[in-house]
């Protein structure tokens, strides 16, 4: 059974380029999560969509992040531009209904230089 | 808005000692609790959850937890702790009746010393 999808597993790039993350939730969940994790803030909730709809997304740093679910299976996180306090480990959930278990991805460990 | 506070944020112990971890939330109403555990370098995983009923409850490892209503506490606890625990303990709490936005606390690094 497939748990939750994350790509790619590492990346480094420079500052001022744009990143993509990507995640596909386990099928048949409706809710999906992204997180940022640090030493310093713990883990942050960004985003939180219900059924592809944002429902949260007082998380998201700042316009230089967005997200969009444009269907059940597939989600990306963008930062444009990335700058260097955005290296961080980034983990997408999924969760069969609102207020279910996470079933976390292996996340995406982000160095920005 | 909810809060989630963990009281340890590092606890050292010896194989076999007894575990507890606090946890206390801010919520006044119903609410879905979670301990999740994250091992080195890996995603975070379900310990147990409690959403009703018997307020003690049993996850997978050994670990249980007990629900407070009146102490709006979740305590995840272990009575005998091995070296494979050593990990990061998270509780999340998800207010019910609304959005069910999730909450974690900042969670408890644990060493077990073998």
């Amino acid at each position: 059974d497939a748990g939750v999808i994350q790509s790619p597993r590492h990346e480094v790039t420079e500052m001022g380029q744009e990143v993509t993350l990507r995640c596909k939730p386990i099928s048949g969940h409706n809710s999906l999560f992204w997180y940022r994790q640090t030493m310093m803030r713990g883990l942050e909730l960004l985003i939180y969509f219900n059924n592809n709809v944002p429902i949260d997304d007082s998380g998201m740093p700042e316009d230089r992040f967005s997200a969009k679910m444009p269907n059940a299976s597939f989600s990306t996180l963008k930062i444009q531009p990335s700058e260097p306090r955005d290296s961080a480990v980034y983990f997408c959930a999924s969760s069969q209904d609102r207020g279910q278990p996470q079933h976390f991805g292996d996340g995406t460990r982000l160095s920005i230089l | 808005a909810q809060s989630v506070s963990q009281h340890n944020h590092h606890v050292i112990l010896s194989e076999a000692a007894s575990l507890e971890l606090g946890c206390n939330y801010s919520y006044g109403g119903t609410v879905n609790l979670f301990w999740y555990v994250q091992y080195p370098g890996q995603h975070l995983q379900l310990l147990l959850k409690y959403f009703s009923g018997d307020p003690l409850v049993k996850g997978i490892k050994g670990f249980e937890a007990e629900f407070i209503k009146s102490k709006f506490s979740f305590n995840l606890r272990k009575p005998s702790v091995q070296w494979s625990d050593t990990a990061e303990y998270f509780c999340a709490v998800n207010a019910g009746g609304g959005s069910y936005i999730p909450t974690f606390g900042r969670g408890t690094s644990l060493i077990v010393h073998p």
